[in-house]
């Protein structure tokens, strides 16, 4: 399907464990964004990426890691997983132009609740 | 950095009710500037942008205008409707492609 594809939906696991979610888009932007929404902080970028292996911190990554071999891939771990790393979780892509009218494009999100 | 102040919610409001949602802003240089909204479940999607001062966005019955001398991009609606109920986000975008999001305002709309 065209678009931009979140996996999985759901997600449960406990603290101290790796978890991997997974981010597709299928209209080769060049830009690939990951933040986490949490209530009472609205959305925070935590990765993006502005091309296939160039990647550079968002406001809170720490926790987190990133990778991007392919451009149309932009998986998100938890190294070791944390009560604190409890949220949803949204990617997000836009081609990157310099054009003032480009915008970013979301995800469904990932829901994720660490035990 | 960028940052976005928006009124806190929940806004309240009965069917066909006049919609203000405040959004001011602080960037550097003269940011494109967007709304976008979030359904109960879902991703966020855009709703509407303005790229320069002056600048009305509209798209479903909502409104913002582009206003560089209050660096403000209120959201309205003259007639809300129940199906409006969600979480709307301002964002100015910056030169370097980065969207810097408010803390989301949550509308009820009741029948």
């Amino acid at each position: 399907d065209a678009g931009i594809t979140q996996s999985p939906r759901y997600k449960i696991t406990e603290t101290g464990r790796q978890v991997t979610l997974m981010c597709h888009q299928t209209w080769s932007h060049s830009y690939m964004f990951w933040y986490r929404q949490d209530l009472g902080h609205g959305l925070r970028l935590i990765y993006y990426s502005a091309a296939a292996d160039i990647t550079d911190k968002g406001e809170v990554p720490d926790g987190y890691v990133v990778s991007r071999s392919k451009t149309e891939n932009f998986p998100l771990t938890l190294e070791s997983a944390t009560r604190s790393q409890t949220s949803v979780y949204f990617c997000a892509s836009s081609d990157g132009l310099a054009r003032p009218q480009e915008t970013q494009y979301f995800g469904p999100g990932t829901r994720l609740l660490v035990l | 950095g960028d940052s976005v102040t928006q009124m806190e919610g929940p806004v309240t409001l009965s069917e066909e009710a006049f919609l203000t949602i405040n959004c001011t802003y602080t960037a550097t240089g003269y940011p494109s500037l967007f709304w976008y909204v979030q359904y109960p479940g879902e991703g966020l999607q855009l709703l509407l942008k303005a790229t320069k001062a002056d600048d009305k966005g509209s798209n479903k019955g909502f409104e913002a205008t582009y206003r560089k001398e209050t660096t403000s991009f209120h959201l309205e609606k003259g007639s809300v409707q129940v199906s409006d109920s969600a979480v709307y986000f301002c964002a100015p975008r910056d030169a370097g492609n980065m969207l810097t999001f408010g803390g989301g305002t949550r509308l009820m709309v009741k029948p």
